[in-house]
């Protein structure tokens, strides 16, 4: 079954407004978590990495401003989309690596299809 | 940076043999995933190479060779559910553990 799930699967909003998308680790404690996102027939794009109990780490060209992500607890991540604008919409991922291997590989969640209108 | 280059699209037939070639160029990574992903969903974990050599996973099996800057992932008896991108992927060896992605390869499977 699913070891991280993301919420929600779908959303559609109206531009201006702001969005929410969660993402949790089940029966395991995640410390870090990456949120993607992937634009239609484009590979997944890393935009930050989310760390329990501190800021997260943004990559060049994502502002930090614009896509908000908290990480309050060792299940859950968020990043909130704010001041959505019709090209913010995508397909918007995040993984969690499960065991303490480094090798080990991520499990996503089933992704957030935004829609900015 | 590390390009990750991976042909954009592959058909072939149902019960067939296919393989997929990615090459990269990069200063350094720990590992080689490859990652399937239907259209709308999440991808799924396929297999990883650490050292150079052919590792098998039933109807999969992935390749590395480091000094060639080469994988290629190789699937047996296609079925019509495999039609999906595949994504070669690597673990950089930066201690964040993120993941880069290659473009990916939509593999179209005909009857």
């Amino acid at each position: 079954g699913a070891v991280v799930s993301q919420h929600p699967s779908r959303v559609i909003c109206k531009s201006g407004t702001s969005v929410k998308i969660e993402c949790r680790s089940l029966d395991f404690q995640a410390t870090t978590m990456f949120w993607y996102r992937q634009f239609p027939k484009q590979s997944l794009m890393l935009m930050a990495t989310s760390n329990e109990g501190s800021k997260a780490t943004y990559e060049q060209g994502v502002e930090k401003d614009k896509f908000l992500i908290n990480h309050a607890s060792l299940t859950l991540s968020t990043l909130t989309v704010t001041s959505a604008h019709p090209e913010d919409s995508s397909f918007y991922i995040c993984s969690a690596p499960r065991t303490g291997s480094y090798n080990s590989p991520l499990h996503f969640g089933n992704g957030t299809r935004l829609t900015v209108t | 940076g590390q390009n990750i280059d991976q042909p954009t699209e592959m058909t072939a037939t149902e019960g067939a043999i296919v393989q997929i070639n990615c090459t990269y160029q990069t200063s350094g990574f720990n590992g080689l995933f490859w990652y399937q992903q239907h259209a709308g969903e999440a991808p799924t974990f396929l297999s990883y190479n650490v050292l150079d050599g052919l590792e098998e996973k039933g109807r999969f099996s992935s390749f590395l060779s480091r000094s060639k800057g080469y994988s290629y992932l190789l699937l047996k008896e296609l079925q019509m559910k495999d039609s999906a991108s595949y994504l070669c992927v690597l673990l950089m060896d930066t201690g964040r553990r993120a993941l880069t992605f290659g473009s990916g390869t939509r593999l179209q499977v005909q009857p």
